[in-house]
């Protein structure tokens, strides 16, 4: 079955950038996403790529997407307190699938 | 502009007893999805319905669980005879037809069961 892969932890200095990892099983992905869950609070939907694509920018966001090795990280520049946050990266199934698959999500915390 | 709504936010039951959780989608969302996420995990997919009709429930456990999504009304997430397993966050998220795979969620209903 599809599993999706992410380390627990994540430490980084304000100012920094921090990088967050996934890996992916599922080939036939076809939209891959990151959401940002702050504590008590739901997913908030933070950027997604198509699987076609290989790069993504929004403001202080970067998706980066290599779909041979089915890798995709999510680069936060200049990170800030306010990013404190557990980041769920997730995977939708092939054409027309609307389950999203998700890891177990980093933990990001920022050092003033 | 009032995203996914979701009530109660906190939930305490007793073993046995009924848990009833509603989600209210996005405005000109007509599609609905439930999510549990157990303690330090990943949220796992239960069931996605649209109006009167549910369209995949492969996630849903096969007894005491069951979802509807009336014509009027919000959708409802309905768990018979808890047990303490049962306690986690159920999350609700909503889509438009034309964009299923932009799934937005609400804050989700933590249920307790003591």
């Amino acid at each position: 079955g599809e599993d999706v892969e992410q380390s627990l932890f994540l430490s980084v200095r304000e100012g920094d950038s921090s990088v967050i990892n996934c890996t992916y099983t599922d080939s036939s992905s076809t939209y891959l996403y990151w959401y940002k869950q702050e504590p008590g609070a739901g997913l908030q939907l933070l950027t997604y790529i198509f699987s076609n694509m290989d790069m993504k920018q929004d403001q202080r966001l970067t998706v980066l997407l290599n779909k041979k090795d089915k890798h995709l990280s999510l680069r936060i520049a200049d990170t800030q307190t306010g990013d404190s946050a557990i980041y769920f990266c997730a995977e939708s199934g092939g054409a027309g699938s609307y389950q999203l698959t998700f890891g177990k999500g980093t933990k990001l915390s920022v050092i003033p | 502009n009032a995203g996914v709504m979701q009530n109660p936010r906190h939930l305490v039951r007793r073993r046995g007893q009924e848990a009833r959780l509603r989600c209210s989608p996005m405005k000109g969302h007509s599609h609905v999805y439930w999510y549990r996420q157990l303690p330090e995990e990943g949220l796992k997919f239960m069931v996605y319905l649209q109006k009167e009709n549910i369209i995949d429930e492969s996630g849903m456990p096969k007894e005491r669980f069951s979802a509807e999504f009336p014509k009027e009304g919000p959708s409802i997430l309905r768990i018979q005879q808890v047990v303490r397993g049962d306690s986690a966050a159920y999350f609700c998220a909503s889509s438009s037809r034309d964009r299923v795979y932009e799934q937005y969620f609400g804050p989700g209903t933590r249920l307790t069961v003591t």
